[in-house]
């Protein structure tokens, strides 16, 4: 059973760097062909992609987010790590992680819960 | 960077009617990367489809996709009162991977 979960702080200060946790069992990030996503969602908006980071250590962002964005993996603790810098209120949403499957769909195909971060002075 | 436009933005229909939702791509893309979600008020949105017409495991089989090239479209055949929900399209063929804005399916 795959689970993820997400973890970090709740608000954070502009210019500031937001870490976010991905927790997650049920798979290892070591099996060919797994991928960990991050998706974002605003308060009444919709999911933007920001990134993935794949079992070989290739990683994949969005040019939106202009260098700003960092994803790591430590495969013996089963997490990933989102780290985003100078950051800025249009930041705040809700983050989630999610499994990227490596058989049949290489979509997302299970989902944390989500953790929603404010950034506010 | 390939855009996803979905529409309608919202789709007012009654329970037992057919919902039927469209996805354009800005660009071809391969349709065994093309997804569909379903999110509820609350919750992190759940794969349905993928490869543009494979149900995930689980999916009722009211839900269909299908389209190829540009143009892609979910279908539920007959709603169900849980159906009502925002839907997502979502190309991952390549990167940067994208998502279209969502259809809203509200009860009419």
């Amino acid at each position: 059973q795959i689970t993820l979960k997400e973890s970090g702080p709740t608000l954070v200060k502009p210019t500031q760097i937001l870490t976010l946790t991905c927790s997650f069992s049920g798979f290892s990030l070591s099996t060919t062909g797994v991928g960990v996503g991050w998706i974002r969602q605003p308060p009444g908006k919709g999911l933007e992609w920001l990134g993935i980071i794949y079992w070989d250590d290739d990683k994949r962002y969005s040019p939106s987010l202009k260098g700003r964005l960092s994803i790591t993996k430590d495969t013996s603790k089963n997490h990933v790590v989102l780290t985003l810098t100078n950051v800025d209120p249009v930041d705040t949403a809700t983050y989630y992680c999610a499994h990227r499957g490596s058989s049949g769909s290489y979509a997302f195909d299970f989902w944390g819960q989500g953790t929603m971060v404010t950034v506010s002075s | 960077e390939i855009v996803l436009a979905q529409s309608p933005g919202t789709l007012s229909l009654s329970p037992g009617e057919r919902a039927t939702l469209s996805c354009r791509a800005s660009q071809t893309i391969d349709s065994r990367y093309l997804a569909w979600y379903q999110q509820k008020p609350g919750q992190a949105p759940r794969l349905l489809i993928y490869g543009a017409s494979s149900r995930t495991t689980g999916v009722a089989d009211r839900f269909s996709g299908s389209g190829s090239g540009t143009d892609f479209t979910l279908t539920i055949s007959r709603l169900e009162p849980e159906d009502f929900a925002v839907y997502y399209c979502h190309h991952y063929g390549s990167s940067p991977q994208t998502f279209g804005q969502g259809t809203k399916v509200e009860i009419k």
